[in-house]
């Protein structure tokens, strides 16, 4: 069946410049999640989603950093005003929440470099 | 969150088993060890998970020390494609976000 898929996979932006993230989970997959990888690193926790709540976003480095599943199925990672530290590749995974322990099935992800 | 600690690379020849090794010393009883793995461009991917019993799948074997403070990832016999980056992840049992380390980078080589 379909993984999870990511668009775009490459986006260069400006400094300055607001850019969305598509992240489409496994169909039926309850459960959300962003990571940021930056290059050499393991990836770090953004925020996570079950069905259309956001129940934890403690990983959002800034207020400029904006996450939502309004219909707990796509999902968009948005990132305002974009700086050089923003830079990396940018991970969705997606898992069913009532397996214990679930496992997570990641997308290739989104390499945004910011200029 | 439990740690764990990895060393930062490894090499292994091809069809040669290789033990991956993980120390979590603070590792509580109710937290679940998992391994995934990434190669390049690419997310990571589940390779196997398991809580206190050794556990085995198609992809590999997974050796929990008696005091849970460390296993050891073991793969029979590693082929080229088996080069990434090997993660050890604890999570609680009701999961939610992963915290990953660095990992081991694994060369094999022909």
């Amino acid at each position: 069946g379909a993984g999870v898929s990511q668009s775009p996979r490459y986006k260069v932006a400006k400094r300055g410049q607001d850019v969305a993230l598509r992240c489409d989970p496994i169909s039926g997959h309850v459960s959300l999640f962003w990571y940021q990888q930056a290059l050499g690193q393991g990836p770090e926790f953004l925020t996570y989603f079950q069905n259309e709540a956001q129940l934890d976003k403690s990983g959002l480095p800034s207020d400029r950093f904006f996450a939502e599943r309004p219909e707990g199925s796509v999902s968009t990672l948005k990132i305002q005003r974009t700086q050089q530290e923003d830079s990396a590749v940018y991970l969705c995974a997606s898992s069913k929440v009532r397996t214990r322990p679930y496992e997570q099935y990641f997308g290739p992800g989104t390499r945004l470099t910011v200029t | 969150d439990a740690k764990t600690t990895q060393p930062n690379s490894m090499e292994s020849n091809e069809e040669e088993p290789v033990h991956l090794p993980c120390n979590h010393s603070t590792i509580s009883g109710t937290d679940y060890i998992h391994w995934y793995r990434q190669l390049p461009s690419q997310g990571p991917e589940y390779v196997i998970h398991g809580l206190t019993s050794n556990v085995n799948n198609r992809m590999a074997s997974l050796a929990i020390a008696e005091d849970r403070k460390s296993s050891t990832l073991i793969l029979h016999r590693a082929t080229l494609r088996d080069a990434a980056v090997y993660y050890c992840i604890l999570s609680r049992n009701y999961g939610q976000n992963f915290v990953f380390g660095p990992g081991t980078r694994l060369s094999v080589l022909p």
